[in-house]
């Protein structure tokens, strides 16, 4: 499969647990994005990294939330002591190197908080 | 007034016919544009990109760009009911990091 990966598919978490999101990018992407839809609202981007760098986290929350992407391994989407607010569906989409601006989305992961 | 704004629809197509989507965006400095279909439960899925003014031509798909009226759309020939989904117009300002702004989408039913 040489798309954009992400795991696990759907997550419960109960209040004040922690999420942890996975995303692969495709083969000789490295460029990678998060997004969040909340139900029923639009795709809001999150934050943009590439391989052991943040480049752009504006549209992440203050707090409670973070991102990675380590020189090995998938990025990694965090989120601390979740709140039902937060049940929402997270979206990865990795681009090319410099230069091509399209992005392809992985699967999602459906976050739903009890 | 949202940087990039989308009639919600629905939009309700006879199969075969032409749906046509609309797209205004706030930014002047906005340079890529996308277009991206999500079905129900779905990911989005990237169908048609424009970087130039005029028009781009892909199987049914045709998306028109003018930047000068800050407007974006696509068009459908030929819908089938298997276009039925929610479009979504994204765009992007390579100077903002490469973010993409989305719309909030518009529902196409196309009904046989």
């Amino acid at each position: 499969n040489a798309g954009v990966m992400q795991n696990p598919r759907h997550l419960v978490r109960r209040r004040g647990q922690e999420a942890r999101l996975r995303c692969s990018p495709m083969k000789g992407h490295s460029h990678v994005y998060w997004y969040r839809q909340l139900p029923e609202e639009g795709l809001k981007f999150m934050v943009y990294l590439q391989k052991e760098n943040i480049i752009d986290e504006s549209g992440m929350p203050k707090e409670r939330f973070s991102a990675e992407f380590p020189k090995e391994g998938p990025s990694i989407l965090r989120i601390q002591q979740v709140v039902r607010g937060d049940s929402a569906a997270y979206f990865c989409a990795s681009s090319p190197p410099a230069g091509v601006d399209e992005q392809f989305f992985g699967p999602g992961t459906r976050l739903t908080v009890l | 007034q949202k940087e990039v704004e989308q009639n919600s629809g629905p939009l309700s197509v006879p199969e075969g016919a032409i749906a046509s989507l609309n797209c205004t965006y706030s930014d002047r400095g906005s340079q890529s544009f996308f277009w991206y279909r999500q079905y129900s439960g779905k990911s989005p899925e990237l169908i048609m990109f424009i970087y130039s003014n005029g028009d781009k031509e892909d199987g049914r798909f045709t998306a028109q760009l003018n930047k000068a009226s800050q407007y974006v759309s696509l068009l459908i020939r030929d819908s089938q009911p298997s276009d039925s989904a929610t479009y979504l117009c994204a765009v992007n300002k390579r100077a903002a990091g490469n973010k993409l702004t989305f719309g909030g989408g518009t529902r196409v039913l196309v009904k046989p």
